[in-house]
């Protein structure tokens, strides 16, 4: 069936450094993709979304990146912060009805 | 202005039981959408409804049912509750049926 993955459970950088966390997705028809972060007991929060017709998207310190021709998409976070560790996840719709998520990537920002 | 409100945040059940998790969306949001997140794993479609009328159903038993009211609350249904059904239920709302949803914080059920 259609899915949306992420390509490491885990991921671990150091304070300031940039992280990169990654997707891959298998319905050439989605349209639309979305970043969420979630922090231990809370809900998933929004961070960045991005449709198909655009390749980049910058937010504040994260930029979303589309590359239709693998279905990949990645997120970007710069200078990441110690307030940045969570799992993220990326999600895209399904049927129009609901939205698939990944499995998560767990960031962990070391001091 | 408040965000998505899920009640309650924590419950104990016993396999067998019946619970009832509600949901209150967004001021102005007329979609709600319900999903199951287990331990480790990403979010799992349940139920979407909009305008209260069921827009879509993920692959879940019939022990699974849920309704919006007319203020757009709504709430999740989950019968003879099996051990496997603890998980986080988190509740997100949408002003339209397609995009924009915003997560609550969730209602941690544990079956015993």
């Amino acid at each position: 069936g259609e899915s949306v993955g992420l390509h490491l459970p885990t991921l671990s950088v150091q304070e300031g450094d940039n992280s990169i966390i990654n997707c891959a997705y298998s319905n050439s028809a989605s349209d639309y993709f979305i970043w969420y972060k979630q922090e231990s007991g809370k809900g998933p929060q929004f961070i960045i979304d991005i449709r198909s017709n655009m390749d980049k998207r910058q937010g504040q310190r994260v930029t979303v990146l589309l590359n239709k021709t693998v279905k990949h998409l990645s997120l970007q976070i710069a200078a990441t912060q110690p307030g940045d560790s969570a799992v993220y996840f990326c999600a895209g719709p399904y049927n129009n009805n609901d939205m698939r998520f990944g499995a998560g990537t767990r960031l962990t920002v070391k001091p | 202005d408040a965000g998505v409100t899920q009640s309650p945040t924590h419950l104990i059940k016993t396999r067998g039981q019946q619970v009832t998790l509600r949901c209150s969306p967004i001021s102005g949001h007329k979609s709600v959408s319900w999903y199951q997140q287990v331990l480790g794993q990403g979010p799992q479609f349940i139920f979407q409804y909009y305008e209260k009328e069921e827009r879509g159903r993920g692959n879940f038993p019939d022990r699974f049912s849920a309704r919006q009211f007319p203020n757009y609350s709504s709430e999740l249904n989950v019968n003879a509750l099996l051990l496997g059904d603890s998980a986080l239920y988190l509740c997100a709302s949408s002003p339209t049926a397609v995009y924009g949803y915003t997560f609550g914080s969730g209602t941690r059920l544990t079956v015993v």
